[in-house]
């Protein structure tokens, strides 16, 4: 079975706060992809990052970081110095290779307070 | 930057009727899938067409639901008898293949908004 876990339902933080937003995978696959997408309040899903399982670099953009470990089977999103607009909802999903389809977690709501 | 469109952005249906969502995926991309979130929930798998055929496709996807590519750039979403629990926003993303048969990161577009009264 595969599946995506996003404990965290709801973070609030205040502005410049780091904050990082959690996702536990489980695949039976040897070769799979992660991904983070962003759904703003307007509603759309924005790609931010994706991951391949044979890849396990961790990956900085600007102030966003992305931490891959397969040994605990997560693809932890950290946000430095977050900011108003960072507030949304983030999806982190995985793909099999085995499948055409993206398995979403439930999202994580982060709410940054000015 | 290519983005992946759809219209309408919202629809309002009585219970029963058909609606046909429409998307224009990006023009380079091969595969294309419908995704759906129920307000407030996670964002679920409906469908992935390639090659003019389903390539996959999840339980929700019953007989009530249709995929089809009807000309070089459109790609719709049937739904043909609309039931309350249909009431969703419904997502469109492509993607372009990669060496060796797998696919690249899927695009998404905006999103149609479907209430069904």
């Amino acid at each position: 079975a595969q599946k995506v876990t996003q404990a965290q339902t709801e973070i609030s933080v205040v502005e410049k706060e780091d904050v990082t937003l959690d996702c536990v995978y489980e695949t039976r696959d040897t070769t799979y992809y992660l991904f983070w997408y962003k759904q703003p309040p307007s509603g759309e899903l924005v790609f931010l990052i994706r991951r391949n399982s044979f890849d396990e670099q961790n990956e900085i953009s600007g102030r966003y970081s992305w931490n891959f470990q397969k040994s605990t089977s997560s693809f932890n999103f950290t946000i430095t110095a977050s900011q108003v607009v960072d507030s949304a909802v983030y999806f982190c999903a995985l793909k099999a290779d085995s499948s055409y389809k993206l398995i979403f977690g439930s999202g994580t709501r982060l709410l940054v307070r000015p | 930057e290519p983005e992946v469109t759809q219209t309408p952005s919202h629809q309002v249906t009585q219970m029963g009727q058909e609606v046909i969502l429409r998307c224009v995926p990006i023009s380079n991309h091969l595969y294309f899938y419908w995704y759906r979130q129920i307000l407030g929930q996670k964002v679920e798998f409906l469908v992935s067409f390639y090659n003019n055929e389903i390539s996959e496709k999840s339980e929700i996807f019953d007989d009530q639901f249709s995929v089809e590519r009807p000309d070089g750039s459109n790609f719709t979403l049937k739904i043909r008898s609309t039931k309350l629990e249909d009431s969703a926003m419904y997502f469109c993303a492509s993607s372009e293949p990669l060496a060796g048969g797998t696919q690249e990161t899927q695009y998404f577009g905006p999103g149609t908004r479907l209430l069904v009264l």
